[in-house]
């Protein structure tokens, strides 16, 4: 089984200021790591993905995040937001075997003027 | 290409009633998955269908809750005997290998 923990309800951020949305796992099997992003009354879309190779992921919108095996985290960072990238973002794995994702609770990301 | 869709987008319905709700997934993806997103639950795996294979339901919370998959492609969630706690969104999702799955836009169900 797995579970994912994130670690900010909310993140208030400036305009043009970077930002870190903070994601910790659990898991007893090798797992798939994802952000989605939720707009309001929207689907889910998903930002990026780390399946294996290289640690660091880069994902749409200027968004990446670090796999870091030794922390179980998966942290998803911006280094300059813009007011559109308000929203909710979810951090979401997957056993290998596929099969279900597992969400965290998700974090607003509220973009200020 | 079309993505996701899922219908009605909005469902007002009474305590005690049925509801289906629909998912027609992006064509030539073989796996189909619904989820339920609620404010005080998160976002929930419901069930997972996966080709002709046996659907894996382990996330369906009481027998009033089952899904069918016609053909490989649609399919159809259905509550039986709704209560107010099912009010939530329920979302559908297709992928065509295990790792990436695309979302629709969902269904809000209101039960009053």
């Amino acid at each position: 089984a797995q579970s994912v923990t994130q670690l900010d309800s909310q993140v208030p951020v400036f305009e043009e200021a970077p930002v870190e949305l903070r994601c910790n796992y659990s898991s007893s099997v090798s797992v798939y790591l994802f952000w989605y992003v939720q707009y309001p009354n929207q689907g889910l879309q998903l930002l990026l993905k780390y399946l294996s190779g290289s640690t660091l992921v880069k994902g749409i919108n200027g968004f990446e995040a670090e796999f870091n095996k030794s922390q179980t985290s998966f942290h998803l960072r911006k280094p300059s937001v813009h007011i559109s990238d308000t929203a909710e973002y979810f951090c979401a794995v997957s056993g290998r075997t596929g099969n279900m994702l597992t969400f965290g609770g998700g974090t607003r990301l509220m973009v200020k003027p | 290409g079309a993505g996701v869709s899922q219908s009605p987008s909005n469902k007002v319905t009474e305590k005690g009633k049925d509801v289906e709700l629909r998912c027609d997934p992006i064509s030539g993806h073989t796996a189909l998955y619904w989820y339920r997103q609620s404010l005080g639950q998160g976002l929930e795996f419901l069930i997972y269908f996966q080709g002709n294979s046996a659907p894996d339901k382990s996330g369906l919370p009481s027998d009033r809750f089952s899904a069918e998959r016609t053909g490989g492609s649609v399919s159809t969630l259905t509550i039986q005997r709704t209560q107010q706690e099912d009010s939530a969104v329920y979302l559908c999702a297709s992928s065509f290998s295990r790792n990436e799955q695309y979302f629709g836009p969902g269904t809000r169900l209101t039960v009053t």
